[in-house]
């Protein structure tokens, strides 16, 4: 069990629609990221929140964002999704004080 | 960041020992050293970390050579549910927080 739920699993969606992505972190976990994993390739930061406020954001465009709530889960929002948008999309959380993080299995979106 | 250099892939035998190289020459003397392993349709899950001395875990043992510019990931008996791509991390002590991946390496583990 990871501690690190991700919903939904898979999704498919058109070019131009927005989509949201959500992540339940570990109780006490007050740091969540987001990143995204093309296919081959390892997972790219997308942005990082700590205590709801962000924290750190990687090369992505402003479409890209994120909500991070009081008890643990949060979110990550894309507006007008492109093709290039279709990834392995993960939510990793950590505790502030501790050196490792907890990943999810992550979403699996497909833009057609 | 501080990158790190893996050969893309490995292959070994199960219940033989695997070591998994990573050079990182630019290393400066705040960053640990962090590996992170991918099983198929998972998301990463962390292996094992270390600044300066060999670390020891359940899962794994990290060798780390003194001058740091390189280390391995010792797997001592390999089985097939190590299979996975195996990423090692530049992570600098009380800077940004993110993890920088590569490609890692895939480790392919023959019954």
């Amino acid at each position: 069990e990871t501690g690190v739920t991700q919903s939904p699993t898979h999704l498919i969606k058109t070019r131009g629609q927005q989509v949201t992505l959500r992540c339940s972190s570990q109780s006490g976990h007050n740091t969540v990221s987001w990143y995204q994993q093309a296919l081959g390739q390892g997972p790219q930061f997308i942005f990082q929140y700590y205590r709801e406020e962000e924290n750190g954001r990687g090369n992505f465009p402003p479409r890209f964002s994120g909500l991070q709530f009081p008890n643990y889960s949060s979110e990550l929002n894309v507006n007008a999704l492109e093709l290039d948008d279709s990834a392995l999309y993960l939510c990793a959380s950590s505790h502030r004080v501790t050196y490792g993080y907890t990943f999810g299995s992550g979403t699996r979106l497909t833009v057609v | 960041d501080a990158k790190t250099t893996q050969p893309n892939s490995m292959e070994s035998n199960e219940e033989e020992p695997v070591h998994l190289p990573c050079n990182h020459s630019t290393i400066s003397g705040t960053d640990y050293i962090h590996w992170y392993r991918q099983l198929p349709s998972q998301g990463p899950e962390y292996v094992i970390h270390g600044l300066t001395s060999n670390v020891n875990n359940r899962m794994a043992s990290l060798a780390i050579a003194e001058d740091r510019k390189s280390s391995t990931l010792i797997l001592h008996r390999a089985t097939l549910r190590d299979a996975a791509v195996y990423y090692c991390i530049l992570r600098a002590q009380g800077g940004s927080e993110k993890l920088v991946f590569g490609k890692g390496t895939k480790l392919t583990v023959n019954p």
